[in-house]
């Protein structure tokens, strides 16, 4: 089974403070996505990347940047928190190289910023 | 308007009835998704397809290209079924998925 895992369920983090979410899979698959989740909007992509060092800007990507050294590893940074930022964040991975394909989420982060 | 639009957005039902949640989109596709997502946020695949119809279990996904259609059916409820069921496609040329906001289903015993 494809398992893709987050560093935290729940974070509480002050205004201003730098963030790091960081998300893991274990299936060797090439793309990994950031995505944010708000009541009544869905789930919104933030930045996604099809190889190591390499990403791309979703379609919010303001207010945050990632980082993918290993193949496995794709972590998302808040520079600068604020409270617009209290969000559900999931992270996914899919195997088809370029291809959204069929996607496997992590179990999501719960990031309230105060 | 959104591009993905499901109906409806919050649904009740009890045990044991047939439930039929829509998805329209307004854009040529490669393919659709259907998704679960559990209270607590963990988000399952459930389906993905271009054509015609899947089943697995007692859910069934279908997809009309030519309509820009698609529904999911569930059979014979069960509480267990009650979470958030989310429609995402594929458009043509394009490396994104795009997500309808979910319909919310509660089923009841």
């Amino acid at each position: 089974d494809v398992k893709v895992t987050q560093s935290s369920r729940y974070l509480v983090k002050r205004t201003g403070e730098k963030v790091f979410l960081e998300c893991v899979q274990d299936m060797d698959h090439e793309n990994m996505f950031w995505y944010r989740q708000d009541p009544g909007l869905g789930l919104r992509l933030i930045y996604f990347s099809y190889d190591v060092k390499m990403k791309e800007k979703g379609d919010i990507p303001e207010g945050y940047s990632v980082s993918r050294e290993k193949k496995e590893r794709f972590s998302l940074i808040l520079e600068s928190a604020s409270t617009n930022q209290t969000s559900m964040y999931l992270c996914a991975s899919s195997l088809e190289y370029r291809s959204p394909g069929e996607q496997y989420f992590g179990p999501g982060t719960r990031l309230t910023v105060t | 308007k959104n591009e993905v639009e499901q109906s409806p957005q919050n649904l009740t039902a009890q045990e044991g009835e047939f439930i039929t949640i829509n998805c329209s989109y307004s854009v040529g596709i490669s393919a659709l998704h259907w998704l679960q997502q559990h209270p607590g946020g963990g988000i399952v695949s459930l389906f993905m397809l271009s054509s015609g119809k899947k089943k697995h279990g007692r859910l069934i996904a279908t997809i009309n290209i030519q309509e820009k259609h698609s529904s999911l059916h569930i059979t014979a409820s069960h509480p267990r079924d009650s979470a958030v069921y989310i429609c995402a496609v594929i458009p043509y040329n394009t490396d994104k998925l795009i997500f309808g906001t979910g319909t919310r289903l509660q089923v009841f015993p």
